[in-house]
């Protein structure tokens, strides 16, 4: 089955400090992998998702597969980034789509 | 484009009632998703529904139960309430239900069981 890991419940970092969301998954096919945010008081939305290689509001991700990982980064965090923060999985099961998140990660950028 | 709807927002209810929540998708989704959102869980999957079916289900209980209707809007059902199904259940709708899709959440419905 697979599973998804953020070590990390709460990073606590300076406005203008570079931040990493840590994200494992296990699977042994080729997963999808997104990066889901959720600001105080909004709805959980995409922040952005592997296959479209692009860098929203400032962050990235890479997908290691060696290393079986898609962190998070951004190198000046802002304090409009405080929020929680969900690495998720999609798999095909019969050629159907499959999703799970990790428990997620609560940033909070200080000024 | 409206985005997706849930009713209620807030839902009070004793141990031992049952409880149905409702979920319109954004229009032309097809697919349906709910979760449950807790402080120490975090967001875990309940089962998905395309085109009326049934597709996935995660680890919950058979008191959890849901359908979906031919308009694509989706009902969750929990009957036999404890105090631990307390969260915010979540759904979520996209186009397909292919790899790459993202979900659009609602707002969701708060739970209190008494």
């Amino acid at each position: 089955a697979q599973r998804v890991t953020q070590p990390e419940k709460l990073l606590s970092v300076f406005k203008g400090a570079p931040v990493e969301l840590k994200c494992n998954y296990s699977y042994s096919g080729s997963p999808e992998l997104f990066w889901y945010v959720q600001y105080s008081r909004q709805r959980l939305q995409l922040l952005l998702r592997h296959i479209s290689r692009e860098s929203i509001k400032g962050f990235t991700a890479d997908l290691n597969k060696g290393e079986t990982s898609f962190h998070l980064k951004k190198p000046f965090a802002q304090e409009e980034d405080s929020a929680m923060y969900y690495c998720a999985l999609s798999v095909t099961t019969d050629s159907w789509g499959k999703f799970q998140f990790g428990a997620g990660t609560q940033v909070v950028v200080t000024p | 484009k409206a985005g997706v709807t849930q009713t209620p927002r807030y839902l009070i209810k004793t141990r031992g009632q049952q409880v149905t929540l409702s979920c319109s998708p954004i229009s032309g989704h097809r697919s349906v998703s709910w979760y449950q959102q807790t402080p120490g869980q975090g967001l875990q999957f309940l089962f998905e529904y395309f085109s009326e079916t049934q597709r996935n289900k995660g680890n919950f209980p058979g008191r959890f139960s849901g359908r979906q209707f031919s308009n694509s809007r989706s009902e969750m059902n929990v009957s036999t309430l404890e105090l631990g199904d307390s969260a915010l259940y979540l759904c979520a709708s996209s186009l397909l239900a292919d790899l790459y899709n993202e979900q659009f959440f609602g707002p969701g419905t708060r739970l209190t069981v008494l």
